[in-house]
Protein backbone atom coordinates (compact mmCIF):
# COMPACT_ATOMS: atom_id res chain seq x y z
CA UNK A 1 0.00 0.00 0.00
CA UNK A 2 1.02 3.75 -0.48
CA UNK A 3 3.31 5.19 2.34
CA UNK A 4 4.04 8.71 3.84
CA UNK A 5 3.98 11.24 1.60
CA UNK A 6 5.43 14.28 1.51
CA UNK A 7 5.63 17.50 -0.64
CA UNK A 8 7.40 19.56 -1.89
CA UNK A 9 10.44 17.16 -1.99
CA UNK A 10 12.93 20.07 -1.91
CA UNK A 11 11.75 24.05 -1.29
CA UNK A 12 14.44 26.81 -1.59
CA UNK A 13 13.20 29.88 -0.18
CA UNK A 14 14.11 33.25 0.93
CA UNK A 15 14.34 34.43 4.07
CA UNK A 16 11.41 36.08 5.61
CA UNK A 17 9.09 34.30 2.81
CA UNK A 18 6.46 31.70 4.57
CA UNK A 19 6.15 28.24 3.36
CA UNK A 20 4.01 25.39 3.70
CA UNK A 21 5.19 21.71 3.77
CA UNK A 22 2.53 19.05 3.34
CA UNK A 23 2.14 15.50 4.73
CA UNK A 24 -0.31 12.71 3.24
CA UNK A 25 -0.09 9.80 6.03
CA UNK A 26 -1.32 6.78 5.33
CA UNK A 27 -4.69 6.00 5.53
CA UNK A 28 -6.34 4.80 8.46
CA UNK A 29 -3.68 5.80 10.55
CA UNK A 30 -4.83 8.36 13.32
CA UNK A 31 -1.79 9.29 14.52
CA UNK A 32 0.68 11.79 12.94
CA UNK A 33 3.54 13.58 13.75
CA UNK A 34 6.21 16.01 12.85
CA UNK A 35 9.95 16.28 13.34
CA UNK A 36 12.64 18.11 11.96
CA UNK A 37 15.78 16.53 11.26
CA UNK A 38 19.21 19.38 10.77
CA UNK A 39 22.79 18.86 11.78
CA UNK A 40 23.24 21.17 14.40
CA UNK A 41 20.03 19.49 16.26
CA UNK A 42 19.77 15.76 15.24
CA UNK A 43 16.31 14.70 15.18
CA UNK A 44 13.83 16.82 16.75
CA UNK A 45 9.66 16.15 17.51
CA UNK A 46 8.17 19.30 16.26
CA UNK A 47 4.59 18.35 17.46
CA UNK A 48 1.84 15.76 17.26
CA UNK A 49 -1.62 15.14 16.01
CA UNK A 50 -4.08 12.64 16.69
CA UNK A 51 -7.00 13.08 14.56
CA UNK A 52 -7.68 16.59 14.07
CA UNK A 53 -6.32 17.41 17.25
CA UNK A 54 -2.97 18.35 18.46
CA UNK A 55 -2.23 17.53 21.95
CA UNK A 56 1.21 17.53 22.16
CA UNK A 57 2.68 21.27 20.55
CA UNK A 58 5.38 21.25 22.62
CA UNK A 59 8.67 20.90 19.60
CA UNK A 60 7.39 23.46 17.60
CA UNK A 61 10.50 25.79 18.29
CA UNK A 62 8.58 29.18 18.09
CA UNK A 63 5.32 30.99 17.45
CA UNK A 64 6.49 31.30 13.49
CA UNK A 65 5.57 27.44 13.43
CA UNK A 66 2.41 26.24 13.27
CA UNK A 67 0.49 22.92 12.11
CA UNK A 68 -2.76 21.62 11.02
CA UNK A 69 -4.93 18.72 9.81
CA UNK A 70 -7.87 18.21 8.46
CA UNK A 71 -10.18 15.51 7.79
CA UNK A 72 -7.92 13.01 10.10
CA UNK A 73 -5.81 13.30 6.72
CA UNK A 74 -3.60 15.53 5.38
CA UNK A 75 -1.37 17.70 7.40
CA UNK A 76 0.38 21.03 6.88
CA UNK A 77 3.47 22.30 8.98
CA UNK A 78 3.86 26.44 8.03
CA UNK A 79 6.60 28.57 9.03
CA UNK A 80 6.17 31.98 8.64
CA UNK A 81 8.52 34.63 7.67
CA UNK A 82 11.41 31.79 7.46
CA UNK A 83 14.85 32.19 8.89
CA UNK A 84 18.04 30.38 8.04
CA UNK A 85 18.26 28.30 11.38
CA UNK A 86 15.03 26.77 9.89
CA UNK A 87 16.51 25.24 7.38
CA UNK A 88 16.54 21.09 7.73
CA UNK A 89 14.70 18.12 6.59
CA UNK A 90 11.14 18.09 7.95
CA UNK A 91 9.85 14.25 7.94
CA UNK A 92 6.09 13.54 9.07
CA UNK A 93 5.57 10.19 10.10
CA UNK A 94 2.42 8.29 11.09
CA UNK A 95 1.05 5.57 12.89
CA UNK A 96 -2.27 3.80 14.05
CA UNK A 97 -3.25 5.24 17.26
CA UNK A 98 -1.76 2.21 19.83
CA UNK A 99 -0.41 3.79 23.28
CA UNK A 100 1.91 1.01 23.13
CA UNK A 101 3.96 -0.66 20.81
CA UNK A 102 3.27 0.81 17.85
CA UNK A 103 6.08 1.69 15.15
CA UNK A 104 5.75 4.87 13.64
CA UNK A 105 6.16 5.02 9.48
CA UNK A 106 8.23 7.77 7.81
CA UNK A 107 7.63 10.06 5.21
CA UNK A 108 10.47 10.84 2.40
CA UNK A 109 11.00 14.57 4.04
CA UNK A 110 10.65 17.36 2.56
CA UNK A 111 14.19 19.82 2.78
CA UNK A 112 14.08 23.36 3.29
CA UNK A 113 16.56 25.85 2.31
CA UNK A 114 16.58 29.20 3.64
CA UNK A 115 18.84 31.50 1.62
CA UNK B 1 12.80 14.28 30.73
CA UNK B 2 14.07 11.29 28.55
CA UNK B 3 17.12 11.10 26.74
CA UNK B 4 19.18 8.44 24.40
CA UNK B 5 22.39 8.36 24.05
CA UNK B 6 24.67 6.81 21.28
CA UNK B 7 28.52 7.33 21.57
CA UNK B 8 29.63 5.73 18.41
CA UNK B 9 29.20 8.46 16.07
CA UNK B 10 30.85 6.03 13.45
CA UNK B 11 31.44 2.64 13.01
CA UNK B 12 33.39 0.15 10.03
CA UNK B 13 32.25 -3.56 9.93
CA UNK B 14 33.54 -6.31 7.69
CA UNK B 15 30.92 -7.50 5.20
CA UNK B 16 29.56 -11.08 6.87
CA UNK B 17 30.95 -10.03 10.29
CA UNK B 18 28.67 -9.19 12.91
CA UNK B 19 28.08 -5.61 14.62
CA UNK B 20 26.99 -3.74 17.65
CA UNK B 21 25.29 -0.63 17.92
CA UNK B 22 25.16 0.99 21.33
CA UNK B 23 22.32 2.75 23.32
CA UNK B 24 21.59 4.10 26.49
CA UNK B 25 18.74 5.26 27.64
CA UNK B 26 17.33 7.68 30.72
CA UNK B 27 14.21 7.80 31.87
CA UNK B 28 12.06 7.67 35.51
CA UNK B 29 8.73 6.30 33.44
CA UNK B 30 8.73 2.67 33.94
CA UNK B 31 6.46 1.90 30.76
CA UNK B 32 8.47 2.98 27.51
CA UNK B 33 9.24 1.34 24.56
CA UNK B 34 12.78 1.29 22.25
CA UNK B 35 13.08 1.85 18.58
CA UNK B 36 15.84 0.90 15.81
CA UNK B 37 15.43 3.11 12.70
CA UNK B 38 18.09 2.63 9.66
CA UNK B 39 18.33 5.93 7.16
CA UNK B 40 20.22 5.40 4.47
CA UNK B 41 21.68 7.75 2.12
CA UNK B 42 18.37 8.47 0.47
CA UNK B 43 16.83 10.08 3.94
CA UNK B 44 14.05 7.66 4.18
CA UNK B 45 13.83 6.51 7.75
CA UNK B 46 12.93 2.85 8.46
CA UNK B 47 12.00 0.81 11.02
CA UNK B 48 14.02 -1.80 12.22
CA UNK B 49 13.49 -3.45 15.54
CA UNK B 50 11.10 -2.49 18.52
CA UNK B 51 11.41 -3.69 22.26
CA UNK B 52 9.20 -2.54 24.81
CA UNK B 53 10.24 -2.30 28.59
CA UNK B 54 8.22 -5.21 29.96
CA UNK B 55 9.01 -7.22 26.99
CA UNK B 56 10.50 -10.66 28.84
CA UNK B 57 12.79 -11.66 26.03
CA UNK B 58 15.39 -9.71 23.46
CA UNK B 59 13.54 -8.79 20.29
CA UNK B 60 14.64 -10.12 16.86
CA UNK B 61 13.86 -9.05 13.61
CA UNK B 62 15.49 -11.61 10.55
CA UNK B 63 19.07 -10.59 11.43
CA UNK B 64 18.21 -8.27 13.76
CA UNK B 65 18.40 -8.27 17.33
CA UNK B 66 18.00 -6.04 20.26
CA UNK B 67 20.54 -7.00 23.48
CA UNK B 68 17.83 -5.59 26.28
CA UNK B 69 19.33 -4.85 29.31
CA UNK B 70 17.15 -3.11 31.51
CA UNK B 71 19.03 -2.59 34.69
CA UNK B 72 21.99 -1.14 32.66
CA UNK B 73 19.13 1.24 30.59
CA UNK B 74 21.11 -0.54 27.54
CA UNK B 75 19.32 -1.38 24.37
CA UNK B 76 21.93 -2.09 21.89
CA UNK B 77 21.02 -3.29 18.56
CA UNK B 78 23.01 -6.58 16.72
CA UNK B 79 23.55 -6.78 13.22
CA UNK B 80 24.44 -10.44 12.14
CA UNK B 81 25.73 -11.00 9.10
CA UNK B 82 26.24 -7.64 7.44
CA UNK B 83 25.90 -6.78 4.25
CA UNK B 84 26.62 -3.49 2.05
CA UNK B 85 23.49 -2.59 1.56
CA UNK B 86 23.44 -2.30 5.43
CA UNK B 87 25.68 0.48 5.54
CA UNK B 88 23.35 3.81 6.46
CA UNK B 89 22.60 6.18 9.79
CA UNK B 90 21.33 4.03 12.83
CA UNK B 91 19.27 6.05 15.63
CA UNK B 92 17.94 4.59 18.78
CA UNK B 93 14.91 6.19 19.93
CA UNK B 94 12.25 6.30 23.06
CA UNK B 95 8.61 6.64 23.34
CA UNK B 96 7.25 7.03 26.90
CA UNK B 97 4.03 6.12 27.54
CA UNK B 98 2.98 8.27 30.12
CA UNK B 99 5.14 11.02 27.73
CA UNK B 100 2.44 11.35 25.16
CA UNK B 101 3.41 9.71 21.48
CA UNK B 102 6.97 11.47 20.03
CA UNK B 103 9.92 9.30 19.59
CA UNK B 104 13.19 10.97 21.08
CA UNK B 105 16.06 10.12 19.44
CA UNK B 106 19.56 9.34 19.84
CA UNK B 107 22.35 11.16 17.45
CA UNK B 108 22.73 8.67 15.46
CA UNK B 109 25.94 5.91 14.34
CA UNK B 110 27.33 5.75 10.87
CA UNK B 111 27.45 2.70 10.15
CA UNK B 112 30.22 1.82 7.39
CA UNK B 113 30.23 -2.52 5.81
CA UNK B 114 33.60 -3.02 3.62
CA UNK B 115 34.82 -5.76 1.85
Amino acid sequence: GAGVSQSPSNKVTEKGKDVELRCDPISGHTALYWYRQSLGQGLEFLIYFQGNSAPDKSGLPSDRFSAERTGGSVSTLTIQRTQQEDSAVYLCASSPYNPTGSEQYFGPGTRLTVT
Amino acid sequence: AQKITQTQPGMFVQEKEAVTLDCTYDTSDPSYGLFWYKQPSSGEMIFLIYQGSYDQQNATEGRYSLNFQKARKSANLVISASQLGDSAMYFCAMRVWGGGNKLTFGTGTQLKVEL
